[in-house]
Order: C-alpha cells, then sequence, then structure tokens
C-alpha cells in the first residue's frame, strides 16, 4: 500500500541553525501538508501546498518557515533559524484531492530536536 | 474557531472489555470529525470519519463512532479491545471542504492481557 515517508525519522541542531525536513507524498496526490506537534500539545496544522503555492497556512507558519516541491517527488519543510520552541514532531501528509472530506495520509513524523 | 477535547490522556482497558474514548468538539459551523490512530513509530491513520451523512460511522478494525450534535460528541468505541489495538488515537475536526485539520491532544490507549 503506498506510503507518505519523512526523512530524517530524527533531527537533532543547535538553535539558530536552518534544518530542511523532507517528505515523500503518496505519488499521485495533489495536496501536501505540514503538521507539527509540541510534545504533550495538541497536533496543530502548519501549511498546505497545491499546484506549487501555499494554499493555507496557520498563524505558526511565519517567516522563518517555508515549504517547496523542488522535484516533482519531495515535499520539503525548512526552518531558517530554529528556535527552542521549535523542537517537536512533524508530519507530513498528502491527499488527493482538497479539503478535508478525502482522505489525509500521514508520514510516520520526523522528531525535531533544537538544543 | 474548531476545536476538540480528548477527555483522557491514558486509557486502560483489559483484553475483550469495551473500549470508549471520549471526544468533544467545538465548531461555529457544522463540523467533519475525524478518527486517526498511530502505532508507534508509524504515520496517523484514518480509522473513520464523519462528513454530515450518517450518524454512526463504523471505521475500520471493528472501530465505531456516534456523531452526536446535542452533546457535541464524537466518542470512539470497540466492543472488545484486543491487544493490536493498543496505539494513540486523535479526534480531529475540520470544517467542510477546509484544508486542515484541528487535532486533539490524543489518547494512548492500552490493553491489559
Amino acid at each position: 500500500e503506498p506510503e507518505v515517508t519523512q526523512t530524517p525519522s530524527h533531527q537533532v541542531t543547535q538553535m539558530g541553525q536552518e534544518v530542511i525536513l523532507r517528505c515523500v507524498p503518496i505519488s499521485n496526490h495533489l495536496y501536501f501538508y505540514w503538521y507539527r506537534q509540541i510534545l504533550g500539545q495538541k497536533v496543530e496544522f502548519l501549511v498546505s501546498f497545491y499546484n506549487n503555492e501555499i494554499s493555507e497556512k496557520s498563524e505558526i507558519f511565519d517567516d522563518q518557515f517555508s515549504v517547496e516541491r523542488p522535484d516533482g517527488s519531495n515535499f520539503t519543510l525548512k526552518i531558517r533559524s530554529t528556535k527552542l520552541e521549535d523542537s517537536a514532531m512533524y508530519f507530513c501528509a498528502s491527499s488527493l484531492d482538497r479539503g478535508t472530506t478525502d482522505t489525509q495520509y500521514f508520514g510516520p513524523g520526523t522528531r525535531l530536536t533544537v538544543l | 474557531a474548531q476545536s476538540v477535547t480528548q477527555l483522557g490522556s491514558h486509557v486502560s482497558v483489559s483484553e475483550g472489555a469495551l473500549v470508549l474514548l471520549r471526544c468533544n468538539y467545538s465548531s461555529s459551523v457544522p463540523p467533519y470529525l475525524f478518527w486517526y490512530v498511530q502505532y508507534p513509530n508509524q504515520g496517523l491513520q484514518l480509522l473513520l470519519k464523519y462528513t454530515s451523512a450518517a450518524t454512526l460511522v463504523k471505521g475500520i478494525n471493528g472501530f465505531e463512532a456516534e456523531f452526536k450534535k446535542s452533546e457535541t460528541s464524537f466518542h470512539l468505541t470497540k466492543p472488545s479491545a484486543h491487544m493490536s489495538d493498543a496505539a494513540e488515537y486523535f479526534c480531529a475536526v475540520s470544517e467542510s471542504g477546509a484544508n486542515n485539520l484541528f487535532f486533539g491532544t490524543g489518547t494512548r490507549l492500552t490493553v491489559i492481557p
């Protein structure tokens, strides 16, 4: 069964460094998402992406964050200058169609630790 | 604004016993409601979803949930727990047609042999 994959599974970085989290969505899907979960807190929506542009973003997704689909298969989340509070589990998801009536398929997550 | 509250961060049941995981939602518009499950080292997997059709929704692995508008609830149940049900369960809400899901904090289910 097709699945969303994410790399790395765990990323440790120093505060102020740039990190890129990578995701490979399901191949025929058109909509892509990033969510994050700070330990002990809710899974929070960050951004959705369609047709090479951001379609929705939350208040969390500020200028420090960016997303890109560089090569038609990968979907990346970049954090330019990491802060301690960026430590979280980051989930990528994809769906075939727009909107939450269509199932979003999630990857296993990347645990980001900022020291 | 939408949100969900999951009562009980940890629930333990004996194998064969009823599973009941609670979810209450808040939404200013008719909601779409979801239950996702996460097994260790895996992604979130959709168990079931309510999108304004039948109020009793059946999902995978014998789970079901009932949308109760009067109680603003969408509790997840399974008549008989199996060891393989041990996982983290997330309730989520969204608006019709919206892209983003609003999740609860999750409930970790432990099944005792």
